[in-house]
């Protein structure tokens, strides 16, 4: 059963710092892994969606990378600001599904 | 523009009672899919819908029923036998279930009850 996992939950960074969010996922059959943020009582906004025979996707100052072989994933956030304050969600999309499997979220604070 | 939209923002629902939140898409997107989120946990998945007039339960449907007559409409009713329904209800579709383009998400419900 395909399971995913974000560590740490919460993290405070000063405004300025680069900074790697991590997600790790047990089944390495996946067709996807889409990364979302969430602001406080909003629904998810997608940032990112990277496919299984890419090993990057970038968006402006968002960079994410997947290695399907280890399972995991990293959201890379370049010169973070205040701005970039919220929940950010990782999801698989397991082969043969047509159903996301989500993370529990890293709850991103920068300090001005 | 297009997009998914949810209402109402915010509903408060009585002891026994059954109450229907909204989900509308003008994305033109054949698979919609209502979720669950509480706090400390993922989203966790009621319903989905694949195609008008067909759907299925997704991992915690007991208390739960959809419709999908129409393809950009995806109504959820929160019955009475929901033991625990306060939460944030996501909505999302997406054109071909995620493989292509991944989901788009609406902007929720809290649910409440009173």
């Amino acid at each position: 059963k395909q399971e995913v996992t974000q560590i740490p939950a919460a993290l405070s960074v000063p405004e300025g710092e680069n900074l790697v969010l991590n997600c790790s996922f047990t089944d390495s059959a996946i067709y996807n892994l889409q990364w979302f943020r969430q602001d406080p009582g909003k629904g998810l906004t997608s940032l990112l969606l990277i496919q299984s025979s890419q090993r990057e996707q970038t968006s402006g100052r968002l960079n994410a990378s997947l290695d399907k072989s280890s399972g995991r994933s990293t959201l890379y956030i370049a010169a973070s600001q205040p701005g970039d304050s919220a929940t950010y969600l990782c999801a698989v999309l397991p082969s043969g599904t047509y159903k996301y499997i989500f993370g529990t979220g890293t709850r991103l604070k920068v300090l001005a | 523009d297009g997009g998914i939209t949810q209402s109402p923002k915010y509903l408060f629902r009585k002891e026994g009672q059954n109450v229907t939140l909204s989900c509308e898409q003008n994305l033109n997107h054949d698979a919609m899919y209502w979720y669950r989120q509480d706090p400390g946990q993922g989203l966790r998945l009621i319903y989905y819908s694949q195609i008008v007039n067909d759907f299925q339960k997704g991992d915690i449907a007991e208390g739960y029923s959809v419709s999908r007559e129409k393809k950009e409409s995806f109504p959820l009713t929160v019955t009475s036998a929901q033991k625990n329904p306060t939460a944030f209800y996501l909505c999302a579709s997406s054109i071909d279930g995620g493989p292509s383009y991944g989901y788009t998400f609406g902007s929720g419900t809290r649910l409440t009850v009173v």
